[in-house]
């Protein structure tokens, strides 16, 4: 079975102070990785897919990498306009494209 | 392009009652998806079409059911609704067939309908 875990729950940040998000993943061969963005009362925005280990892709002050076993999500100099839940999911090979996402992260950035 | 819609935005059905999450897409993507998102999880998948006429079960199908008569609209039935019911219902597409697009696997989600049974 497909699993996801990601940590923490939830992150409180100063502005301009930069943290990683995790995401922990066991899957029978990963076809890809899927970081979303979601705010309160909306559906999930798409980020990005990371495909292979040591993949790594950016958007503003956000940037996804990939290892074998877990990918991170790294914010740098984060504005009160980052504050979302991101979530972590994952697309098995041989699948019919389903995801199997992550409880999420709830970051919060404080002015 | 609209993108994924989703009607209606919020619903409150009373114990055993029936409804339809109506969601479409204009998009032209073959495969759609149904998720339900209960505070504080991630989501989990209910049923999903690879293309028109063609359905399947995902982690949490009981209690609902799903057609595609058309690429466009994939509409999910709650037949007798019971408070476990309660969340929040995503509906997303993606494209699904490779070759062509370097998107093909990304889901597009809509902005939900949040469902309350009581």
């Amino acid at each position: 079975e497909d699993q996801v875990t990601q940590s923490p729950e939830a992150l409180r940040l100063q502005e301009g102070e930069s943290s990683s998000l995790n995401c922990s993943y066991t899957v029978s061969g990963l076809r890809g990785l899927f970081w979303y963005r979601q705010d309160p009362g909306k559906g999930p925005e798409f980020l990005f897919t990371l495909y292979s280990a040591g993949e790594e892709k950016e958007k503003e002050r956000l940037k996804a990498t990939l290892t074998k076993k877990e990918s991170f999500l790294h914010i740098t100099a984060p504005k009160p306009e980052d504050s979302a839940t991101y979530l972590c999911a994952v697309q098995a090979a041989g699948s019919a494209r389903q995801l199997t996402f992550g409880s999420g992260t709830q970051l919060t950035v404080l002015p | 392009n609209a993108g994924v819609t989703q009607t209606p935005k919020f619903r409150i059905l009373k114990i055993g009652q029936s409804m339809t999450l109506q969601c479409a897409q204009d998009m032209n993507h073959n495969y759609m998806y149904w998720y339900r998102q209960d505070p504080g999880m991630g989501l989990k998948l209910i049923y999903y079409s690879v293309g028109a006429g063609i359905t399947d079960k995902g982690e949490v199908p009981n209690g609902y059911n799903v057609s595609r008569s058309t690429t466009e609209d994939f509409p999910l039935r709650l037949e007798l609704a019971a408070p476990s019911q309660t969340s929040v219902y995503f509906c997303a597409s993606s494209y699904g067939r490779q070759g062509v697009r370097s998107d093909a696997d990304t889901q597009y989600f809509g902005p939900g309908t949040r469902l309350t049974v009581l």
